[in-house]
């Protein structure tokens, strides 16, 4: 069965950087692309970007150009997604989503990063 | 980017009833609309794709509607496990984005 399997919680300082992942199983890693969303306490979902594991073309929504990097590890089905210069803005829940290329609507979603930004 | 404005934000209804809600892009994206529920602590999970069709294991009791600018998904004989939030979901090229979303509560 299809599992996207996320990092654990993160607690990290204003300023610093953060990666989390995402490994796949129970389909072909590289047939569907890999998406990023954003989820802050109580709100609406937030698109950050997404990564077609296969050639690792990447689009990112324009306010996350400099927020966010993607990118896959074919050998381990992973797919990673690194935050920096963070601040309390950043504090969400991320989840990774896959579509495939002939609909950007997500089938299967992790069950999310928790990332919390304090001194 | 497409705006997506759906509606009601919040909407109380009882199990039994049948609820609509809508969302509302501001441009033409055909029927390239997709509809999540979510639950409180969980991730989304796909209900309809191409504004109209169910996703797997979906059932029946939830329909969706519309194309170009509105879109509607209904929700007929409210069970217990309908109650959360609803989100809308253009998916006519990028950036994708979602509607702020509708919670269903319990009356």
């Amino acid at each position: 069965q299809v599992q996207l399997q996320q990092s654990g919680p993160e607690l990290v300082r204003p300023g610093a950087s953060v990666k989390m992942s995402c490994k796949a199983s129970g389909y072909t890693f590289t047939s569907y692309w890999m998406h990023w969303v954003k989820q802050r306490p109580g709100q609406g979902l937030e698109w950050i970007g997404m990564i077609d594991p296969s050639n690792s073309e990447t689009r990112l929504n324009q306010k996350f150009k400099d927020k966010a990097t993607l990118n896959v590890d074919k050998s381990s089905n992973t797919a990673y997604m690194q935050l920096s210069s963070l601040t309390s803005e950043d504090s969400a829940v991320y989840y990774c989503a896959r579509s495939w290329d002939y609909g950007r609507y997500f089938d299967y979603w992790g069950q999310g990063t928790t990332l919390t930004v304090s001194s | 980017d497409i705006q997506m404005t759906q509606s009601p934000a919040s909407l109380s209804a009882s199990v039994g009833e049948t609820v609509t809600i809508t969302c509302r892009a501001s441009e033409n994206i055909y029927s390239y609309l997709a509809w999540y529920q979510q639950k409180q602590g969980k991730s989304p999970q796909l209900l309809v794709y191409n504004a109209k069709t169910l996703a797997e294991g979906v059932p029946s009791r939830f329909s969706g509607s519309g194309s170009g600018t509105q879109f509607s998904l209904k929700i007929n004989s409210l069970q217990p496990e309908d109650f959360g939030s609803y989100y809308c979901q253009h998916h006519y090229g990028t950036p994708l984005t979602f509607g702020a979303g509708t919670k269903l509560e319990l009356k």
